[in-house]
């Protein structure tokens, strides 16, 4: 158990529709990290968020974007799905004052039809 | 930029066998290497991170990982496997420490123990 939820933990959306996946990081952690597995493949680092601000984006398009509260819980949004946007989506918390972990959560499963 | 090479898409193994992952990395300056384990619908558990120091590192359920800067790799090794241990395994690399660092993923090892 990491402490870090995501919700929901599963989700089918149609091609063109806007979808918004929510993580709740574990207590203390102001950084939040968001990835992307698709079907047999690693994860892939779509963007972090660090005291609310943006810190880092990795190769997606603008229709991925994000949000860090100031309770530090999270959300990613994506705009214009597309099927290729079918993954499972994690997000992973981590804090200064740890061991430099990073702590995942389970995901939600995204599929676009 | 960095990358990361597992060789290896699927191996199985008979409990009680010995166990090694293979790993390369791709990075220029001094690698921060990270091996991740993710059973079915689960997130990813940290087994291990290489930062400095000692190249043989000791993580959790008695896996262990050996740097080798000549050869580029970080294989993962456990010297007897339990059926608890099939899972997928994810080796990791991230151009810098700190709890800001952003991990590059190879496209993992599925793990498979007969009995």
């Amino acid at each position: 158990e990491t402490g870090v939820t995501q919700s929901p933990t599963h989700l089918i959306k149609t091609r063109g529709q806007q979808v918004t996946l929510r993580c709740s990081s574990q207590s203390g952690h102001n950084t939040v990290s968001w990835y992307q597995q698709a079907l047999g493949q690693g994860p892939q680092f779509i963007f972090q968020y660090y005291r609310e601000e943006e810190n880092g984006r990795g190769n997606f398009p603008p229709r991925f974007s994000g949000l860090q509260f100031p309770n530090y819980s999270s959300e990613l949004n994506v705009n214009a799905l597309e099927l290729d946007d079918s993954a499972l989506y994690l997000c992973a918390s981590s804090s200064s004052g740890t061991d430099e972990k990073l702590f995942f959560g389970s995901g939600t499963q995204l599929s676009v039809l | 930029a960095q990358s990361v090479t597992q060789p290896d898409i699927h191996i199985t193994v008979s409990e009680g066998a010995s166990l090694e992952l293979r790993c390369n990395y791709s990075y220029g300056a001094t690698p921060y290497l990270f091996w991740y384990v993710q059973s079915p619908g689960q997130g990813l558990q940290l087994l291990l991170k290489y930062f400095s120091g000692d190249t043989l590192v000791q993580g959790i359920k008695g896996f262990e990982a050996e740097f080798k800067r000549s050869q580029s790799s970080f294989n993962l090794r456990k010297p007897s496997v339990h059926w608890s241990d099939a899972a997928e395994y994810f080796c990791a690399v991230a151009r810098s420490r700190g709890s800001n660092y952003k991990l590059t993923f190879g496209k993992g090892t599925l793990l498979t123990v007969n009995p």
